[in-house]
């Protein structure tokens, strides 16, 4: 079983609709849990950090459930330029599994259509 | 923005030449880790760094070896490029704990 699992997609969403992807981690001791996003042929960027009460930043939410052990990622009211890959990032150091700390998954392709 | 940098950003070269990715960050973080990626697939870890004088392999196997003389110089090397090496590879770092990690540019190889 992978440590990260995503849902590759692609999801294809009209611009303007609320589009949501989750993530599972298999490690019930991972610390920290991040999303990023890769562009085409771009390195991979921090778009946020997760945490325990859920935060939201701008259209983007991000949600954590730790008995599930899933991450969540909403994006409201999307707009073209939020086509990209997101990757989701699981940071296990300490923990035992893992001894680079950081998984990543391996991303959810998203299109957003005009 | 993100104080970390490869270079170079793109290199075509020929069989059997010795090469050097070089990846520096002035953010003073400890951990540094070396990926590799294809177009459209997923990031493979190939090496990190815990500090200086740590290095260690990483989940992909790969024929490339890296030095951490310095905090803040992860260089990668391939003794011999073969067209398998063709690939992206990406420079990260992050600082000691449950952190993120920030990126390099990348550099693009194209081994002919």
């Amino acid at each position: 079983r992978k440590e990260v699992e995503q849902d590759p997609g692609p999801f294809n969403v009209p611009e303007g609709a609320t589009v949501a992807f989750n993530c599972t981690y298999s490690n019930s001791a991972s610390q920290s849990f991040f999303w990023y996003r890769q562009d085409c042929r771009k390195e991979p960027k921090l778009l946020m950090s997760v945490y325990s009460s859920g935060n939201e930043d701008g259209r983007f939410t991000a949600q954590l459930n730790r008995a599930s052990q899933y991450i969540s990622l909403l994006i409201r009211d999307s707009k073209l330029s939020d086509s990209a890959t997101y990757l989701c990032v699981v940071n296990m150091e300490g923990s035992g599994g893992g001894a680079d700390g950081l998984t990543f998954g391996k991303g959810t392709h998203l299109i957003i259509q005009p | 923005e993100a104080d970390i940098y490869q270079t170079p950003r793109y290199l075509v070269i020929g069989t059997g030449k010795k090469i050097t990715l070089e990846c520096s960050q002035t953010m003073g973080h400890d951990k540094m880790y070396w990926y590799q990626q294809d177009p459209g697939m997923e990031l493979h870890l190939i090496h990190y760094s815990y500090g200086v004088n740590s290095t260690e392999k990483g989940d992909l196997s790969s024929e490339s070896t890296v030095s951490r003389i310095r905090t803040e110089h992860f260089p990668l090397t391939l003794e011999s490029a073969r067209p398998s090496h063709t690939s992206q590879y990406l420079c990260a770092s992050s600082r000691t704990g449950f952190t993120e990690a920030f990126f390099g540019q990348g550099t693009r190889l194209t081994v002919v």
